[in-house]
């Protein structure tokens, strides 16, 4: 079971800016860990799209963006297209599991 | 270039095992430790644990501890998953992630990840 919340899906036309949740705690988020975040497309791997809660890694596009608050953390994507459907996950660490990663429960974006 | 190649889909029976390789070429294979992440169909992504390569330490989700072994070997720099006592409900896609180990080693993003490997379990 994941202690990460997220919205199980959000849509949105092209164009329009989509923002995803990921709501934590104390103990993982609140703890001080770093949030990323992953884009997966049916049948391939996970990609990492944003790390250390803000950054993006080199050929991300600038649309995405992240953002860490408290015990919370968002990803935006601003100016939404066509390939950008596909499973957001968020991912962190869990002090009072020894360290242990979790994920978010994921949302699945759908472009209209 | 980074990359992290996968053994081939298997199909097992219950309460057997199965053992995934990770073969990573195109940095120092001691320099970041690998993590396993499954997903089953219909479900979402789930961190299985985490080895350092560098002295074979292992950090385990708590469902996985005592049935799931993390091993490597440095010669040729590829890790390894195995899986005992097999489950209907462990058929999933395994996939071995690279720890960035920039801001924090095994607790890190996963930058680099194997294209996934098909565990069937069915009687």
């Amino acid at each position: 079971q994941s202690v990460l919340t997220q919205p199980p899906s959000l849509s949105g036309a092209p164009g329009q800016r989509v923002t995803i949740s990921c709501t934590g705690s104390t103990s993982n988020i609140g703890a001080g860990y770093d949030v990323y975040w992953y884009q997966h497309l049916p049948g391939t791997a996970p990609k990492l799209i944003i790390y250390g809660n803000s950054n993006r890694p080199l050929g991300v596009p600038e649309r995405f963006s992240g953002s860490k608050s408290g015990t919370s953390a968002s990803l935006a994507i601003t100016g939404l297209q066509a390939e950008d459907e596909a499973d957001y996950y968020c991912q962190s660490y869990e002090s009072s599991l020894s360290g242990s990663g979790v994920f978010g429960t994921g949302t699945k974006v759908t472009v209209l | 270039q980074v990359q992290l190649v996968q053994s081939g889909a298997e199909v097992k029976k219950p309460g057997a095992s199965v053992k995934v390789s990770c073969k990573t070429s195109g940095y120092t294979f001691t320099d970041h430790y690998v993590h396993w992440v499954r997903q089953a169909p219909g479900q979402g992504l789930e961190w299985m644990g985490w080895i350092n390569p560098n002295n074979g330490y292992t950090n385990f989700a708590q469902k996985f501890q005592g049935w799931v072994t993390l091993t490597r070997d440095t010669s040729i720099s590829t890790a390894y998953m195995e899986l005992s006592s097999l489950k209907s409900d462990d058929t999933a896609v395994y996939y071995c992630a690279r720890d960035l180990g920039y801001s924090c080693y095994g607790c890190d993003a996963l930058d680099v990840w194997g294209q996934g490997t098909m565990v069937s379990v069915s009687s």
